[in-house]
């Protein structure tokens, strides 16, 4: 069965500190990988998608970027978080065109 | 722009049924999806109507309209863990490219 991976839960970082959170699926291949932000109360923002090895997306131009070094890894980084970074990070995937994201289980993070 | 437009809070009682609405604006649309999440966690995939008409699956049902770009869930007998937030979801796009659209989400409070 296909399971996703998603860590830290938590994480809180000094403005202008850097930030890489990651993203494994396993049980499958050639996944289509999402991230998202949800800021407290509010909906879900897409940030980044990736279809394949090396093809990102951007949906929003912000402080922060993504990579996909291997088929099943999705990286969210950034150089130098900003306050308004804070908000809860959840990674998702989707066989390639299919309908059912799953997600994971999330990173709230908060920038201090 | 794409949009998708769904009330911000439904309160119930417990045992009642609940009819949460959803009317949307997309271009290249395949879909409607609902998500359940809880405070605190990841969103949870429901549903997902391609075609027009009721979608039943245990307690929930899902409803599409295309001619009228609108769908609804719907939620009978209520129960108390049953409080969370629904979110609204279209599938567009073209090809692998295909991404979903989402509503800021509806909170729903059953009460006792």
């Amino acid at each position: 069965s296909q399971t996703i991976h998603q860590w830290p839960a938590t994480l809180v970082q000094p403005v202008g500190s850097p930030l890489s959170l990651e993203c494994t699926v396993e049980g499958t291949s050639n996944p289509n990988l999402y991230w998202y932000r949800q800021a407290a109360g509010r909906g879900l923002q897409l940030l980044f998608y990736s279809v394949g090895i090396g093809q990102i997306s951007s949906e929003v131009p912000q402080n922060l970027s993504a990579s996909r070094p291997q088929d099943r890894q999705f990286i969210l980084s950034s150089k130098k978080l900003l306050l308004s970074d804070s908000g809860f990070y959840l990674c998702a995937w989707t066989p390639g065109g299919a309908y059912g994201y799953t997600f994971g289980s999330g990173t709230r993070l908060t920038v201090v | 722009g794409q949009s998708l437009e769904q009330p911000s809070e439904v309160t119930a009682v417990e045992g009642a049924i609940v009819q949460i609405n959803c009317t949307y604006q997309t271009s290249g649309f395949y879909g409607l999806s609902w998500y359940q999440q809880h405070d605190g966690g990841a969103p949870t995939f429901l549903s997902y109507n391609a075609l027009d008409g009721l979608e039943e699956t245990g307690r929930f049902s899902s409803f599409l309209s295309r001619s009228d770009s609108y769908g609804y869930l719907l939620l009978q007998e209520l129960q108390m863990k049953d409080s969370a937030s629904y979110f609204c979801a279209a599938l567009s796009g073209a090809g692998n490219n295909r991404k979903l659209i989402w509503g800021l989400g509806t909170s729903l409070a059953v009460n006792p």
